[in-house]
């Protein structure tokens, strides 16, 4: 499976914007960019996901590179609800393989008042 | 509507012993897919299932196994328990066709397991 690279941990106040960078050289044409966080005690939520073109959803904005080698998780406005972990994850939707989620280490986020 | 559910959230076993979890999708989700999460590995898939049928299989040993009935609620089973299998077992489901996943998955709480 195609590997993405994150920083373990970002910190940011809360109402300001909160840019979360996902590096995945090896992509495959195929491949979709997925996001998901995981508060504590629960388990994973979808956040939002691409595959060239940047995509906005009520959570949150996806930007992704020209060349699709990395991406960026953008949170418009982050609350102390926010404070997560977040994973950036390679998904080829139509291989068969799709459920088989591959996370990394994640992103710790945490949100300060 | 209903989330996935599942059941017990918490649980202690001994070494040796079995245990048995089980998963709720969301109604109209036909693919229910199973993690592990632990401190030292983080997630890791263990088996996904669609309409019965195993589709996916993570590297875990024999010990771990499932099944999904055909009301796509799902189970998994870990035999001969040993302390490494203390973790969080996720459950999570999504729509499906034979051919591709459309949509996110949608996880569970999850099954904390306790091993002693």
């Amino acid at each position: 499976d195609a590997k993405t690279t994150q920083p373990n941990s970002m910190e940011s106040n809360e109402e300001e914007p909160v840019h979360l960078p996902c590096n995945h050289s090896t992509i495959s044409g195929t491949d979709y960019i997925h996001w998901y966080r995981q508060l504590p005690s629960q388990g994973p939520e979808y956040v939002i996901h691409g595959l060239t073109s940047n995509v906005n959803n009520r959570m949150a904005s996806l930007a992704i590179a020209e060349d699709r080698k990395s991406s960026t998780l953008i949170l418009h406005r982050a609350t102390l609800r926010d404070a997560a972990v977040y994973y950036c994850i390679l998904r080829d939707t139509y291989t068969g393989t799709a459920s088989k989620l591959t996370f990394g280490t994640g992103t710790r986020l945490q949100v300060t008042l | 509507k209903a989330g996935v559910t599942q059941t017990p959230r918490y649980l202690i076993k001994t070494r040796g012993q079995q245990v048995t979890l089980s998963c709720s999708p969301i109604s109209g989700h036909r693919s229910v897919s199973w993690y592990q999460q632990t401190p030292g590995q983080g997630l890791q898939f263990l088996f996904e299932y669609f309409s019965e049928t195993q589709r996916n299989k993570g590297n875990f040993p024999g010990r771990f196994s499932g099944r999904q009935f055909s009301n796509s609620r799902s189970e998994m089973n870990v035999s001969t328990l040993e302390l490494g299998d203390s973790a969080l077992y996720l459950c999570a489901s999504s729509r499906r066709t034979d051919f591709a996943s459309t949509g996110e998955l949608f996880f569970g709480e999850g099954s904390r397991l306790t091993v002693l």
